[in-house]
């Protein structure tokens, strides 16, 4: 089992430019998620996907948009990247159980000049 | 709100002491869920340890082990006879079940741990 991956490892990006993390988990979880984190800060909730096809804002979703393609993947869109999108990103999944735990991608580093 | 709040943003410890990591959580919640997470210096979010607010007893794993002190709202991680590949950054994490059943996880900021040989 990969676990979550996620893609690309790292990315630069000038102002205004888009792109789209992927992220994908073998695990058969059901929820899935993506954070960010700043320097010296815990992560913060972007979005989340409780189950194929639906998607839910989180606590900082301005600038992103997401896709829950399938029970496997879910990707990560910014539209007009901005620099106060510079940021390392993780992609999470848990399945719906007693302990709901979250399981974590490698983290994409991204820098937006 | 609820709120995480980890006071020590860095301790060190020595190879083969114990070395506790506070945890306070702030909820209106009767039922929650309480989580460690390690972050080394590579990157990555490792998941260590989880207490639930109505579980008796407290947690542990291997040398690592949960101080849950539900009256006093906190969920310290004790690390017994640490190792040099314990220094990380460790975030706290308490499981937010008013988002309708989803599983949002809120963080403390987060405590770097050194540890001296």
């Amino acid at each position: 089992n990969a676990g979550v991956t996620q893609t690309p490892k790292f990315q630069v990006l000038k102002t205004g430019q888009s792109m789209t993390l992927q992220c994908a988990q073998d695990m058969n979880h059901n929820s899935m998620y993506w954070y960010r984190q700043d320097p010296g800060m815990g992560l913060r909730l972007i979005y989340y996907s409780a189950s194929e096809g639906t998607t839910d804002k989180g606590e900082v979703p301005n600038g992103y948009n997401v896709s829950r393609l399938n029970k496997r993947e879910f990707s990560l869109r910014l539209e007009s990247a901005a620099p106060s999108q510079t940021s390392v990103y993780f992609c999470a999944s848990s399945e719906t159980g007693a302990t709901d735990t979250q399981y974590f991608g490698p983290g994409t580093r991204l820098t937006v000049l | 709100a609820q709120k995480i709040t980890q006071t020590q943003p860095g301790m060190f410890v020595q190879e083969k002491e114990a070395v506790t990591l506070d945890c306070t959580y702030d909820t209106s919640d009767q039922s929650y869920g309480l989580f460690w997470y390690k972050q080394p210096s590579s990157g990555e979010m490792i998941f260590l340890i989880y207490q639930g607010s109505y579980d008796e007893q407290n947690a542990t794993e291997g040398r690592y082990s949960l101080n849950f002190q539900k009256a006093r709202k906190s969920a310290n991680l004790v690390i017994s006879a640490s190792q040099l590949g314990d220094s990380a950054m460790y975030f706290c994490a308490m499981r937010d079940l008013r988002s309708g059943g989803y599983n949002k996880l809120i963080f403390g900021a987060g405590t770097r741990l050194a540890v001296h040989p």
